[in-house]
């Protein structure tokens, strides 16, 4: 079974903290994704990345950056979190073989206070 | 960009009842996928259906890609059925990116 995991379930930060979201695959997937989910508005992308050290933006990149140093992990980072960052966020992973399905993580959600 | 529409946007339904949802797309796609978001908000796959039909258990699916439309069939009805399903596409050369649909909301009851 594809297994995407993220680091924190619920977490809970200050405004103008650096915050890191972390989500690991164990498929050997060389796609991921960072979404983000909020009411009425549905899931955005924010970044994605194609393979190690690679990254593309999204449809929402501002406020956020990501890092991918290797091929199983996928960073979002909020340099200087604010309240308007309270969301639920979903990573992904998907292969680029035959099959573009993605697979989600459990999600994070975040309040900045 | 692509648009993706969701139908009826919400449902409640008697247990043991059958219910249809459906999804319209606005261009041609790579992907399709079908996902039940469940309370704790993980997003469990459903179907990868970019054409044709797929059962898997009370549920089944089928894509007409040439007319832009998917619809996800859900038999005989159970209370865990109840939350958001979504649909999402990748549009075709749009690089395996999603664009979801506004989901349609589902409550099944006793």
């Amino acid at each position: 079974d594809v297994k995407v995991t993220q680091s924190s379930r619920y977490l809970v930060k200050r405004t103008g903290e650096k915050v890191f979201l972390e989500c690991v695959q164990d498929m050997d997937h060389e796609n991921m994704f960072w979404y983000r989910q909020d009411p009425g508005l549905g899931l955005r992308l924010i970044y994605f990345s194609y393979d190690v050290k690679m990254k593309e933006k999204g449809d929402i990149p501002e406020g956020y950056s990501v890092s991918r140093e290797k091929k199983e992990r996928f960073s979002l980072i909020l340099e200087s979190a604010s309240t308007n960052q309270t969301s639920m966020y979903l990573c992904a992973s998907s292969s680029r073989g035959s099959s573009y399905e993605q697979y989600f993580g459990p999600g994070t959600r975040l309040t900045v206070t | 960009g692509i648009q993706v529409e969701q139908s009826p946007p919400d449902l409640i339904l008697q247990e043991g009842a059958n219910s249809t949802l459906r999804c319209n797309f606005s261009d041609s796609v790579n992907n399709l996928q079908w996902f039940h978001q469940n309370p704790w908000g993980q997003l469990i796959n459903l179907f990868y259906i970019p054409s044709g039909t797929k059962q898997n258990g009370r549920l089944s699916a089928t894509t007409v890609a040439t007319e832009r439309y998917s619809l996800l069939y859900i038999s005989s009805s159970q209370t865990t059925d109840s939350g958001v399903y979504f649909c999402a596409v990748d549009l075709r050369g749009g690089g395996n990116k999603l664009t979801f649909g506004t989901g349609t909301q589902l409550k099944v009851e006793l």
